[in-house]
């Protein structure tokens, strides 16, 4: 079956522009989950999705939004970009929330560069 | 608030020996523990987990060790090989989010 599917995989933006990135889950999976990836912080995560209702939130500044759509893909943009939202961002995807080892499965992530 | 700390950036271990990675963690209301691997370019994928009622999950060439009294687990990989050289992240779970660590970097020199 089809992974776990980030697009872009690449992208490059500029200081105050906004950018939004797309994940598409596995078929039947329901939860959505992204993560910011910088070197030295790991994996941040920003937000949960499930069933199109936002579940949970992490740390992040209202800039950072997402949304799941009734087919469960998700989006998640970025507004008034900064130098320092330059990172991998992943896309998770599960059939439910939960964290064992029930096919939680990541996306290659997108990489955001912000010049 | 770093909930998960990974306190190794790297790690650099011969061929055939044991690679051993560490984690702690703060929050005792963690209740499910997972090793991740990622190599460049590609997302995460799933290694390896342990429920907090357990002290010690094997599979295959990797174990995982929970010490709940430490809060501190560790993955261990015997016998390392090249191909296992990539970031390893730990993670755990509590309500509906997995936190991670910064992950350590596994070099495993032929």
């Amino acid at each position: 079956k089809a992974g776990v599917t980030q697009t872009p995989r690449y992208l490059i933006k500029t200081r105050g522009q906004q950018v939004t990135l797309s994940c598409s889950p596995i078929s039947g999976h329901r939860s959505v989950s992204w993560y910011q990836q910088t070197p030295g912080q790991g994996l941040q995560f920003l937000f949960e999705y499930f069933s199109e209702t936002q579940r949970n939130k992490g740390n992040f500044p209202g800039r950072f939004s997402g949304r799941q759509f009734s087919n469960s893909r998700s989006e998640m943009n970025v507004s008034t970009l900064e130098l320092g939202d330059s990172a991998l961002y992943l896309c998770a995807s599960s059939l439910m929330v939960r964290f064992d080892n029930y096919g939680y499965t990541f996306g290659s992530g997108t990489r955001l560069t912000v010049v | 608030d770093q909930q998960v700390k990974q306190n190794s950036p790297s790690l650099s271990v011969q061929e055939g020996r044991i690679s051993i990675l560490n984690c702690d963690y703060t929050n005792s209301m963690f209740d499910y523990f997972l090793w991740y691997k990622k190599y460049p370019a590609e997302g995460p994928t799933f290694l390896i987990s342990i429920s907090s009622i357990k002290d010690k999950n094997e599979d295959g060439r990797f174990t995982v060790f929970l010490n709940k009294s430490a809060k501190h687990l560790s993955l261990h990989i015997v016998p390392s090989q090249p191909g296992d050289s990539a970031v390893y992240f730990c993670a755990a779970s509590g309500g509906n989010k997995l936190v991670f660590g910064a992950g350590t970097i596994l070099r495993v020199k032929s």
